[in-house]
């Protein structure tokens, strides 16, 4: 069965530096999608993407982030200066059409130090 | 704020016994769905309930949307330890941006 794919699945990174994370989108799917998770609490949304440009984004989603589909396979989030509250899972999704059902990743624990 | 209220917080039941999860929400959606999370992966669907009154079942879990389709419900019978985990509902208000209800932690003792 087709899956979404995130990678690393983990990343440690110093307060300041900047992080990519990737995601590769189930290929025949038109939307993407970036949700975080901090521990112990909800799951937020974070930005959606569709023909090539942001669709949506949340209060969450600020000058620091940014998202690229940079070939036909991958779906990136940058977050450019990380602090220390960025520290979270990040999850990756597609979907096939809007309003579909939701097919995530497995997720990028990233660590702010 | 906010936008989805999952109760109860936390659930831990023994095995064998029934449950009810709530959702609720003072905004309408076009659509609901409920997720179930295990730790250190994404959510997995479980169903999309679209029809305000509607009710879905699959397997031991009946899921239900509100007439107004401002909430939701998700009824576990005869729960099984493989039930343990997060369950998510989220909304859908646009199309673009689901909204995550705070989660309910399911724990089923054997």
């Amino acid at each position: 069965e087709p899956e979404v794919t995130q990678t690393p699945s983990h990343q440690v990174t110093q307060m300041g530096q900047e992080v990519i994370l990737r995601c590769v989108p189930i290929s025949n799917h038109l939307y993407f999608y970036w949700y975080r998770q901090i521990l112990g609490q909800k799951v937020e949304f974070l930005v959606s993407f569709y023909n090539n440009e942001i669709s949506e984004k949340s209060e969450i989603f600020d000058d620091q982030f940014s998202v690229e589909r940079p070939d036909g396979s991958n779906f990136t989030l940058k977050i450019r200066s990380t602090k220390l509250e960025d520290s979270a899972m990040y999850f990756c999704a597609s979907s096939p059409r809007l309003g579909e059902k939701l097919f995530f990743g497995s997720g990028t624990q990233l660590s702010v130090l | 704020t906010q936008l989805l209220e999952q109760s109860p917080q936390f659930l831990s039941i023994q095995e064998g016994e029934n449950l009810t999860v709530y959702c609720n929400s003072s905004s309408v959606f076009s659509s609901l769905q409920w997720y179930r999370q295990e730790p250190g992966e994404g959510p997995v669907l479980l169903v999309t309930v679209v029809t305000g009154g509607e009710v879905k079942k699959l397997k031991r879990l009946t899921f239900q949307f509100g007439d107004a389709r401002k909430d939701s419900s998700l009824h576990i019978t005869a729960a099984q330890p493989g039930d343990t985990g997060l369950y998510l509902c989220a909304g859908d208000l646009s199309g673009n941006q689901f909204y995550f209800g705070t989660g309910t932690s399911l724990t089923v003792i054997p």
